[in-house]
């Protein structure tokens, strides 16, 4: 497989369940990225991690919770989301200044 | 802070008739600006990096163009497969990217 690969495509899950998106890039970047796409918003960087080390988190709320063991997986873990969390949820990786982006988790609370 | 402000926000042409995509931005220390086009449930796919003021990029029937203050994606007789929604992004001396909330287009026949 090439370029970045998320699991699942999409997610229904309620508000006291806990899941957890995967993410893996094939491209050898060192740099991934979690984003959070809504609906006439612009995207949202939730979390950076450069070399397996995160180096932002844009206030991101605390039932996010990034997992980064290595430079080729990402993983976002949920827990006790609210329904406003509905999104598509985008994983990106870059090496220098492109950014290539999965094709997303489509993730619906209820 | 930076920011990026696309227009219009939803463009409908038919097939043939060429048109401009507006991205306005402001950023501290450019060092690039993006174009990326998404399909519904899809993620965004790269086009191109414009890095300098006067710089231009094309692709089959997009060309992107860069100033001080905005950028033009260009679409030449576009087709119906370039229905889309494309998304500009910037990114500065912070090293992050800023997205504008894209332009909707419809290609009809």
């Amino acid at each position: 497989e090439t370029g970045v690969t998320q699991t699942p495509r999409h997610l229904v899950m309620g508000m006291t369940n806990k899941k957890s998106l995967k993410c893996e890039q094939h491209l050898g970047h060192n740099a991934m990225y979690w984003y959070k796409q809504s609906a006439k918003k612009p995207l949202e960087l939730m979390f950076v991690y450069n070399f397996k080390e995160q180096t932002e988190n844009n206030s991101v709320p605390s039932r996010f919770s990034p997992e980064c063991p290595n430079s080729s997986h990402l993983f976002l873990h949920l827990h006790t989301l609210q329904p406003e969390d509905s999104a598509l949820y985008l994983c990106a990786s870059s090496q220098d200044l492109v950014s290539t982006f999965g094709s997303g988790t489509r993730l619906t609370v209820v | 802070e930076d920011q990026v402000t696309q227009s219009p926000e939803a463009l409908r042409l038919q097939e043939g008739e060429s048109s401009s995509l507006n991205c306005s931005y402001t950023v501290s220390g450019l060092r690039g600006l993006f174009w990326y086009r998404q399909d519904p449930g899809k993620g965004p796919e790269f086009l191109f990096t414009l890095y300098s003021a006067g710089e231009e990029k094309e692709k089959e029937r997009l060309k992107a163009t860069l100033t001080k203050k905005e950028s033009f994606l260009h679409i030449t007789a576009p087709k119906p497969e370039d229905s889309a929604t494309y998304l500009c992004a910037v990114t500065g001396t912070a090293s992050k990217l800023t997205f504008g909330t894209g332009t909707r287009l419809q290609v009809t026949l």
